[in-house]
């Protein structure tokens, strides 16, 4: 079965210090990856998935299968950045079905 | 920007009762779904949707759930007899295409059901 874990609820942070939220899965097969992310009084959004390589808002993650991590990093936190975050997976076999992580709340402190 | 609008935001119930959440997905999309959220859980898959029918559900979709795409634009979930345990946030998405292809999934606001 697919799991996703996220071991922190919440960090906190410093504006300007360098963001870490820590996403591990464990699927068998060929998994795709995402960050899903809630700001406060927002609706849950797609943040950026493994399979586009794109940093969104200056985040980045790299899928590491050997790990089997998914982690999100920023180099220098800002305020805004302050909100839920999910890591969420998808396993090819099973089709439209997103499993999520608990989430991590994160604060960025002035 | 069009977005996913679910109604009610919030419905109190007594056990036992029949509610029918609604939710209007993005008009050009093709897959739909239904996800909730107990308070402080896990936001949890309910049930995809494509071509008018279902796709995917997971164990937590049992009998006591339905969803129906009654008239082209609306989507909703019913669940027949609640149970205390039914509530939670119940997020609608959808997307334009399946995740597999790298499908976004936009979320509505969701709707806060309250079971007495």
């Amino acid at each position: 079965a697919q799991r996703v874990t996220q071991p922190e609820k919440l960090l906190s942070v410093f504006k300007g210090a360098p963001v870490e939220l820590k996403c591990n899965y464990s699927y068998s097969g060929s998994p795709e990856l995402f960050w899903y992310v809630q700001y406060s009084r927002q609706r849950l959004q797609l943040l950026l998935r493994h399979i586009s390589r794109e940093s969104i808002k200056g985040f980045t993650a790299d899928l590491n299968k050997g790990e089997t991590s998914f982690h999100l990093k920023k180099p220098f936190a800002q305020e805004e950045d302050s909100a839920m975050y999910y890591c969420a997976l998808n396993s090819n076999n099973a089709g439209n079905m997103l499993t999520f992580g608990g989430g991590t709340r994160l604060m960025v402190k002035p | 920007e069009p977005e996913v609008t679910q109604t009610p935001s919030h419905q109190v119930t007594q056990m036992g009762q029949e509610v029918i959440l609604r939710c209007v997905p993005i008009s050009n999309h093709l897959y739909f779904y239904w996800y909730r959220q107990i308070l402080g859980q896990k936001v949890e898959f309910l049930v995809s949707f494509y071509n008018n029918e279902i796709s995917e559900k997971s164990e937590i979709f049992d009998d006591q759930f339905s969803v129906e795409r009654p008239d082209g634009s609306n989507f909703t979930l019913k669940i027949r007899s609640t149970k205390l345990e039914d509530s939670a946030m119940y997020f609608c998405a959808s997307s334009m295409d399946s995740l597999s292809n790298t499908g976004e999934l936009f979320f509505g606001e969701g709707s806060r059901l309250t079971v007495l």
